[in-house]
């Protein structure tokens, strides 16, 4: 059962533009998301997370939100650059392991 | 500062062969895991450890074996490879410091194709 959803496999922004990626997830336990960029050939790498205790956090120019009504959590790029063009994995744990999502390819256009 | 190094980077094997993806960290983690990444599937957690000689199943253990005997190192083992098992496997470990919520480090992946 895929506890962790990322419905669009692939986004396509214009360089300077918001990039807007999204995930959903099911099982209520989970307390802690994350969110890992990956560049062909590399495993993923972290990016940033978000504690359930929290609406927002922000880093530089990444920005995850979370809404934990709705299960869904989100991760802002503001501005896009061409080197943010990678997988994004949004990854979500309830201590014990850490579930992932399939992955959104994100293509930041010059 | 090697981080997480996972050897080999590519492999064939036939059906019915045996393989041990290897897999060693530097950075002194407590915790270690595997995950195998399909198309489109997303990272399914194989197995994981939480120190030395202590194991667990994940989501998809059926038709491998690990083992930690150090902190360093956590390999895989495939006794008989199965095409399903045709996949891209990636090693991680993490400081433990938030248990299974701390952000993990990964290697480059190791891609098997069984034929």
């Amino acid at each position: 059962d895929q506890q962790v959803k990322q419905n669009s496999p692939s986004l396509s922004v214009q360089e300077g533009r918001i990039s807007i990626l999204n995930c959903d997830y099911t099982n209520s336990m989970f307390d802690y998301f994350l969110w890992y960029k990956k560049y062909p050939a590399e495993g993923p790498t972290f990016l940033i997370s978000i504690s359930s205790i929290k609406d927002k956090n922000e880093d530089g120019r990444f920005t995850v939100f979370l809404n934990k009504s709705a299960k869904h959590l989100s991760l802002h790029i503001v501005p896009s650059q061409p080197g943010d063009s990678a997988v994004y994995f949004c990854a979500a744990s309830d201590n014990n392991d850490m579930r992932f999502g399939a992955g959104t390819r994100l293509t930041v256009k010059p | 500062n090697a981080g997480v190094t996972q050897t080999p980077k590519f492999r064939i094997l036939k059906i019915g062969q045996s393989m041990t993806l290897q897999c060693t960290q530097d950075m002194n983690h407590n915790y270690m895991y595997w995950y195998r990444q399909d198309p489109g599937m997303g990272l399914k957690l194989i197995y994981y450890s939480v120190g030395a000689g202590i194991t667990d199943k994940g989501e998809v253990p059926n038709g491998y074996n690990v083992s930690r005997s150090t902190t360093e190192d956590f390999p895989l083992r495939l006794e008989l490879a199965a095409p399903s098992q045709t996949s891209v496997y990636f090693c991680a470990s993490s400081s433990g410091q938030a248990g299974g919520r701390s952000p993990l480090h990964f290697g480059n992946g190791t891609r098997l194709t069984v034929t």
